[in-house]
Parts: structure tokens; sequence; C-alpha cells
């Protein structure tokens, strides 16, 4: 079946610093991939999402590229702010098969000042 | 529009109770999701609805645990009776149309079983 296996966290990092999550997964197909924030005490938001291979999902700064070849559809930034500290979830959703979401475990990042 | 409406967003019962959980989705999605969240597991999907129908249950984890969705704009998540390994949260969330999509989801429901 569908799955995603995402860096185990949590990840400190000081402001302004690079970020990567790291996403790989495993999808008859080829699926659709999202990346969703959580931020404490709320549901969960996308935050960018690609539909298909070597397409680029940005939004706020932060950038996934859809690699079929790797399976990989890594989270970056090139400087974190306080604000970005929140949970971060790989998702995909499989065309070949039910409708719904299937997430990665989540990775809870902590940004300093 | 409001986004996804969950009531409440705290439960505290004692075990052995009845929960109902409630959620109002986005006017016009024709899906509609109910997910666990717990440390131990993770994001859990436990049932989904297309067009008020139940598609897909197999992530009930027991017969306590039942869905309605009576019409498009409004499911339950009912336990009955509680138990205290039924604490997290609960999400609902929906969406609309094709696979690309994006799901919106609901703040949640903290549910606590004592």
């Amino acid at each position: 079946g569908d799955s995603v296996t995402q860096m185990e966290g949590p990840v400190t990092l000081s402001e302004e610093a690079f970020l990567t999550i790291n996403c790989t997964y495993t999808a008859t197909g080829y699926p659709s991939l999202f990346w969703y924030v959580q931020y404490p005490g709320e549901g969960l938001q996308l935050l960018l999402k690609a539909t298909k291979a070597d397409d680029k999902g940005s939004n706020k700064g932060f950038e996934a590229t859809y690699r079929k070849e790797t399976t990989s559809f890594h989270l970056e930034k090139g400087s974190v702010q306080v604000s970005d500290s929140a949970v971060y979830f790989c998702a995909l959703a499989s065309r070949g098969s039910a409708r719904q979401l299937t997430f990665g475990s989540g990775t809870q990042l902590t940004v300093l000042p | 529009d409001a986004g996804v409406i969950q009531s409440p967003r705290h439960e505290v019962t004692e075990m052995g109770q009845e929960v109902t959980l409630r959620c109002k989705p986005i006017s016009g999605h024709d899906y509609l999701f109910w997910y666990r969240q717990t440390m131990m597991r993770g994001l859990e999907l436990l049932i989904y609805f297309n067009n008020n129908v139940p598609i897909d249950d197999s992530g009930m984890p027991e017969d306590r645990f039942s869905a309605k969705m009576p019409n498009a704009s409004f499911s339950t998540l009912k336990i009955q009776p509680s138990e205290p390994r039924d604490s997290a949260v609960y999400f609902c969330a929906s969406s609309f149309g094709t696979v690309n999509t994006e799901a919106f989801f609901g703040q949640g429901t903290r549910l606590t079983v004592v």
C-alpha cells in the first residue's frame, strides 16, 4: 500500500538557518504530493503541493520538488524564522486508489531566536 | 467561508460515556474525512465520505466508533462507550473534486477520557 516516510524529529534550528526535512514515498502510479503544516493548537494547513514529476511547489519561502526517480519530496527553506516553528507533514494522494491522503509521521520544527 | 467547523473544541468525559463529535464541512465540498491524531500513532484516517456516503471505514478502530453524514453540511463521529485509550485529537477535513486538490482541516476536538 501507499506509505510516506519522513525525517525523524524534532529539529531545532537558529533563526536564518537553512532547513531541510526529508520525505520519501511509496505509491502505486504517480501520486500527488503535499506538505502540510500544523501550528500549535490548530488543524493542518496546506503549505505546498506538486502534482507531477519535476513539479516544484513553493509557498512562504518553502520549496519542494517532486522527484520521481528518487521517490522523494524534500521540504526546504533558505532562512527559517521563529514563526516557522510548527509540525510539518508530508502526504500523498494516490490516483490509482481511494481518495484519501496518506500522511507521514510529522516533523516537529523549533526555531530559536 | 468560515472553513471546516468542529465542535466541541475540547471534551472531557468519563470512561463508559457516549461522546459525539461534530463537523460542518466547507460548503460545496463533496469529500469529508475523519482523522485521529495521537503521539504514538500520528495521524490516522478513520473514515471518509463522498457525497454523504461512507466510502472507506477500514480505519475505524472498533465497533464502538460510528460515523454518519446525514446531509452535505453535517457529520458526526460517535464513540460509545468511550475508553481512556480513545483520548486523542480528532480532526475533520473536507475537500472537493480531484486527487490534486487540498483537504481543509478543522481545528480539531481534543478528547480526554478519564
